[in-house]
């Protein structure tokens, strides 16, 4: 089953330093989601991309945050001088923009700044 | 983006039907009514999602109303594995504005017990 996965599962970083997750979509799905989820919390939308093109971009992502898919595939989000602030799950989904374009989450990447 | 509004918490005996409602009273014409299910420290897992009438797969079963302004989430036979959050979204079709971006609320806890 190839679904989404994304890597690392878990960083744990000191305040301050730089992070970067990486993304890969199932295969045929031309958009590609971020979200980021805190505890207790449902996940919130962060930005999205169809193929290259990053269409979309939530006010919870700051001038710390890029994210690049460069060739259509892959994605990777960075945080630049992370805080604590930034702890949470990062969540990644794909899907085949289409009549509904369901989303298919990957297992998340959970980022503790100490 | 439609609002959803659920109940927070809810139990059910394991082996019984799990019904989970939904209200989303100011949908339009062109959403759909998603479920997503998220067991503690995972990516949310697609369920469902219907846009007029009622739906069925191998995970659950979908109830929507006649006025599409509330929805019921069906788990024929509950299992302890069902134990997770549960949340109900609405999201445009293809061409909407918000196309692509989905707005979790805090969901429904279901807890099912043996």
């Amino acid at each position: 089953d190839t679904g989404v996965s994304q890597d690392p599962r878990h960083k744990i970083t000191k305040r301050g330093q730089n992070v970067t997750f990486r993304c890969d979509p199932i295969s045929e799905h031309n958009r590609l989601y971020w979200y980021r989820q805190t505890l207790g919390q449902g996940p919130e939308f962060l930005t999205y991309f169809q193929n290259e093109a990053q269409l979309e971009k939530s006010r919870l992502l700051s001038d710390r945050f890029s994210a690049e898919r460069p060739k259509g595939s892959f994605s990777t989000l960075e945080i630049q001088r992370t805080e604590q602030g930034d702890s949470a799950m990062y969540l990644c989904a794909s899907s085949w923009s289409g009549s509904s374009d369901t989303q298919y989450f990957g297992p998340g990447t959970r980022l503790t700044v100490l | 983006d439609a609002k959803t509004t659920q109940p927070p918490s809810m139990d059910c005996a394991e082996g019984r039907a799990a019904n989970l409602p939904c209200n989303h009273s100011t949908i339009s014409g062109n959403e759909y009514v998603y479920w997503y299910r998220q067991i503690h420290s995972q990516g949310p897992q697609y369920i469902i999602h219907g846009l007029k009438n009622n739906e069925t797969n191998e995970m659950a079963s979908l109830i929507i109303t006649e006025d599409r302004k509330s929805s019921t989430l069906i788990l024929p036979h509950a299992t302890l594995r069902d134990t997770a959050v549960y949340y109900c979204i609405v999201s445009p079709s293809a061409g909407g504005t918000s196309y692509g971006k989905l707005t979790f609320g805090q969901g429904t806890i279901l807890t099912v017990h043996p």
